[in-house]
């Protein structure tokens, strides 16, 4: 299948510091989403970017769809530490019919 | 409430010795689909469904089998499970118009941890 390459693995950071990530892949998706995945649970559903260049806001989460629609990013500003998870991108390809492909996940660690 | 129910939640089991994973959803949703997730591999399907009676393979179907005959339950079979599918198992399901085009929203379960000895 398609692959989504995601970037840094993961980040130890401090309470209050802002935190950048991001998804890149090989060939143009139409839907870039945006996961995420609390210690012990199933991933849910953060934010939906549907448009090229897209830049969509959920709180203190940003994200945006890259120009190319072969990249995505995801911002969190002044982290806390209920933001502690693995963060994924995920979208499906362009002829992937119904299949949703998902990124190696972003894990994030916060020193209160 | 609304939800995905998958049980076992935790299973050691041993190679060989076939072993069902269910899930169930209580949402109406037609497409479901089964998720292995591995450290540094992220989510990779395994099998999905987008409705009853039909299924199909995902990124990584080999030594799995699913069926869907009826709406709400998915299970994932494993006939003889080998050491290597060993793994954190999700189910999720969707609305088909979710994925087309829509929200792109998958709710999952909250997973299954198998070790295969």
């Amino acid at each position: 299948g398609q692959q989504l390459n995601q970037s840094p693995q993961s980040m130890f950071i401090q309470e209050g510091e802002d935190v950048s990530m991001n998804c890149t892949s090989s060939s143009i998706f139409n839907t870039w989403l945006w996961y995420k995945q609390d210690p012990g649970e199933g991933p849910v559903l953060l934010i939906a970017l549907y448009k090229a260049g897209e830049l969509t806001s959920n709180g203190r989460l940003t994200a945006q769809f890259g120009i190319t629609r072969k990249d995505s990013f995801l911002n969190i500003s002044a982290s806390i530490p209920s933001d502690v998870g693995i963060y994924f991108c995920a979208g499906p390809p362009n002829n992937a019919g119904n299949m949703l492909t998902f990124g190696g996940g972003t894990r994030l660690m916060v020193k209160p | 409430e609304a939800q995905v129910t998958q049980n076992p939640r935790y299973l050691i089991t041993v190679t060989g010795k076939k072993l069902t994973v269910t899930c169930s959803q209580n949402m109406n949703h037609e497409y479901m689909s089964w998720y292995r997730q591995d450290p540094g591999l992220g989510l990779r399907q395994i099998y999905y469904s987008m409705n009853v009676e039909v299924t199909d393979k995902g990124d990584v179907p080999e030594g799995y089998k699913v069926s869907r005959k009826e709406k709400r339950n998915f299970p994932l079979i494993l006939e003889s499970p080998s050491p290597n599918q060993t793994s954190l198992y999700f189910c999720a399901s969707s609305f088909l118009s979710a994925l087309a085009g829509g929200t792109g929203e998958l709710f999952f379960g909250e997973g299954s941890r198998l070790t295969v000895l």
